[in-house]
């Protein structure tokens, strides 16, 4: 289930599962979303990014949903693996060259 | 895509001292950012940094506490002046490049401040 700790927010699957991770985001200007991927020790790496002209975009077992509606964004991870295990951020740039991250969500996959 | 190379990887440093962090780009790239990530937290923007010029500093951060070198295109440095156990945080090089201009980022330099 989800929960919010002190710190980050924490998302705990099951090896297999789907997860969903979600972000809301500010700043209703905004035109280009990014997800990035933060395992411990490392640089976050981008993983999958989305223009507003979409709604949806996929990747490699990894989906990016933009509802601009309601300014929410969401990661989708299919089949979640144990290396999926890191720390998650969204990202939002709108104007500005320098995009604005989102606080993270810890997704933690049991074997 | 940008490969970045950022070092030392980690340090343990004495309160009052200064510490260098480099990081090293395989490709020219017009903007290099510095970004601190304290521990649990998100990554906050120190400065841009810029080929030629002064770094463009964010609100709370000043050049004093964290100056920034960037002599060619492809390097820059940040150093932690002064340094208080409060600097103790995760210290990020990244790279604007690519389609979109999305971030890249180095590896990251865990800073311990006693």
């Amino acid at each position: 289930g989800e929960s919010v700790g002190l710190h980050l927010p924490t998302l705990s699957v099951q090896e297999g599962d789907n997860s969903i991770i979600n972000c809301a985001y500010s700043n209703s200007a905004s035109d280009y979303f990014i997800w990035y991927k933060q395992e411990s020790g490392k640089g976050p790496q981008f993983i999958i990014d989305i223009r507003s002209n979409m709604d949806k975009r996929q990747g490699q077992r990894v989906t990016v949903l933009l509802n601009k509606t309601v300014k929410h964004l969401s990661l989708q991870i299919a089949a979640t693996q144990p290396g999926d295990s890191a720390v998650y951020f969204c990202a939002e740039k709108g104007g500005s060259y320098i995009p604005t991250f989102g606080r993270g969500t810890s997704l933690i996959v049991h074997p | 895509s940008a490969v970045i190379s950022q070092k030392p990887s980690r340090d343990i440093c004495q309160r009052g001292t200064s510490l260098t962090i480099q990081c090293q780009v395989d490709s020219q790239v017009t903007m290099m950012f510095w970004y601190r990530q304290q521990p649990g937290q998100s990554l906050t923007l120190i400065a841009t940094a810029n080929q030629g010029s002064e770094a463009t500093y964010e609100s709370g951060f000043v050049i004093d506490k964290f100056p920034i070198s960037r002599p060619n295109l492809t390097f820059s440095t940040l150093t932690v002046s002064n340094m208080s156990p409060e600097d103790s945080s995760i210290y990020l090089c990244s790279v604007a490049a690519g389609e979109g201009e999305k971030l890249f980022f180095g590896s990251g330099t865990q800073l311990s401040v006693l």
